[in-house]
């Protein structure tokens, strides 16, 4: 079965700096991948998602993603944090006939001022 | 534009009664989704249903969940007798339709079982 790793469960980034959350996925195909955020109390926004094509995606808020298969790895990527960003990440996947995704156990982000 | 809507956004419930959380999805959309979040856990998969019917219910716990979404209504999950291991957050979600459609999320239901 389809499975998404995500190793940190925690990370600390300043403000400003440049960050870098980490998915691995497992599937032999091409799965389709998501990154979704929820702050603290709410429902996911997805962030992004890759289904073929173009390996680096762009998304919302600055975000954006890069898809590499021999590395089966989707991490995401921001420039420049803002305090703002500091929430919770969910890496998901979806190799299944409808929209049913697999997450990760998740990626809580905290910035520093 | 009202998004994916649940309620109630909180509900408490004791050992044995049941629980009964709602779902409307976005406008347009007939595919719902339920997920189930455990502390410091993601999401887990519990069931997927369109308009009337049950097309996926492999991540319900075989017994005291169901789930519903009627052909006029919100969709329902229903948890019987519940117990303290049932006290999560509840997410609904709803596509427009299947495999290509993102998932939109509702803010979920927490419910805290005492």
């Amino acid at each position: 079965a389809q499975s998404v790793t995500q190793p940190d469960i925690h990370i600390t980034v300043s403000e400003g700096a440049s960050l870098e959350l980490r998915c691995n996925y497992s599937y032999g195909a091409t799965p389709y991948l998501f990154w979704y955020v929820q702050s603290p109390g709410q429902g996911l926004q997805l962030l992004l998602k890759y289904f073929s094509g173009d390996t680096l995606v762009q998304g919302i808020k600055g975000f954006e993603a890069e898809f590499k298969r021999s590395q089966s790895s989707f991490n995401l990527r921001k420039p420049s944090v803002h305090w703002s960003d500091a929430a919770e990440y969910f890496c998901a996947t979806n190799t299944g006939t409808a929209s049913k995704l697999t997450f990760g156990t998740g990626t809580r982000l905290q910035v520093t001022l | 534009n009202a998004g994916v809507m649940q309620n109630p956004r909180h509900l408490v419930r004791r050992r044995g009664q049941e629980a009964r959380l709602r779902c409307s999805p976005m406008k347009g959309h007939s595919h719902v989704y339920w997920y189930r979040q455990l502390p410091e856990e993601g999401l887990k998969f519990m069931v997927y249903l369109q308009k009337e019917n049950i097309i996926d219910e492999s991540g319900m716990p075989k017994e005291r969940f169901s789930a519903e979404f009627p052909k006029e209504g919100p969709s329902i999950l229903r948890i019987q007798q519940v117990v303290r291991g049932d006290s999560a957050a509840y997410f609904c979600a709803s596509s427009r339709e299947s495999r290509n459609s993102p998932l939109h999320f509702g803010n979920g239901t927490r419910l805290t079982v005492t």
